[in-house]
């Protein structure tokens, strides 16, 4: 089964809302990752997360861990159509530097 | 970030064929480079893990004789998938690992491909 559970499956806002996106894992971690990818793209890297850190911003987003409820939230302040994407978390860990992707959450931004 | 370009970034071919992708890491030295397969609306599922100058490690289920990855430059690997049929058509995207401070695992992901085989 999947590493990474995000919920919801899919969130459509309006610009200037705020998205939450969440993620659940099953085994420890080293760190957490969230990626965010067009349709029919690639992924982008957007924030990675350590275990023993709690709370990154970076611009409008900001992430957050909680290692004893196994789970990681990301949250898109004053949400922009462009921010119209799937996201994904993704576990890694160990010497084998191996990520393992949840399903994704699809965003959809109106504008 | 690193800067990872595949090519092509999307190919038709018929039934049986092989088609071979390419996955450079275009201002990095990768010695490790990954290969991922997903299916329309589906998460990305890990293939095998390409390791500069030695044989690739396949994820488990992953047929390593119709999947064929080299990876005989730092910059350079390729996945050729052969005798391909309906069933192989997927978004492949590779990735590469940059280690960053304090041992940090980050990947970079390249554009993807997107096989369709007729």
């Amino acid at each position: 089964s999947q590493q990474g559970e995000e919920d919801p499956q899919a969130l459509s806002i309006q610009e200037g809302e705020n998205a939450t996106m969440n993620c659940s894992y099953k085994t420890s971690i080293n760190n957490l990752q969230w990626y965010r990818q067009n349709s029919g793209r690639g992924l982008v890297h957007l924030i990675l997360i350590r275990s023993n850190e709690r709370e990154k911003h970076s611009g409008r987003l900001r992430v957050t861990l909680d290692t004893s409820k196994k789970s990681s939230s990301l949250l898109i302040t004053a949400s922009r159509a462009a921010d119209t994407a799937s996201y994904f978390c993704a576990t890694g860990g160990g010497s084998n530097y191996k990520l393992t992707f949840g399903k994704g959450t699809l965003l959809t931004v109106n504008p | 970030g690193a800067v990872v370009s595949q090519h092509p970034s999307w190919v038709i071919c018929k039934s049986g064929t092989s088609v071979k992708i390419e996955c450079r890491s275009l201002d990095f030295q990768a010695t490790t480079m990954f290969w991922y397969r997903q299916f329309p609306k589906q998460s990305l599922m890990l293939m095998a893990t390409s390791n500069e100058g030695s044989k690739a490690t396949y994820e488990q289920g992953v047929e390593k004789d119709k999947f064929l990855i080299n990876h005989a430059s730092l910059t350079l690997s390729t996945l050729t998938v052969t005798s391909a049929h309906p069933e192989d058509s997927s978004f492949y995207i590779c990735s590469d690992r940059v280690m960053g401070l304090a041992g940090r695992n980050e990947q970079f992901f390249g554009p993807g491909t997107r096989l369709t085989v007729l």
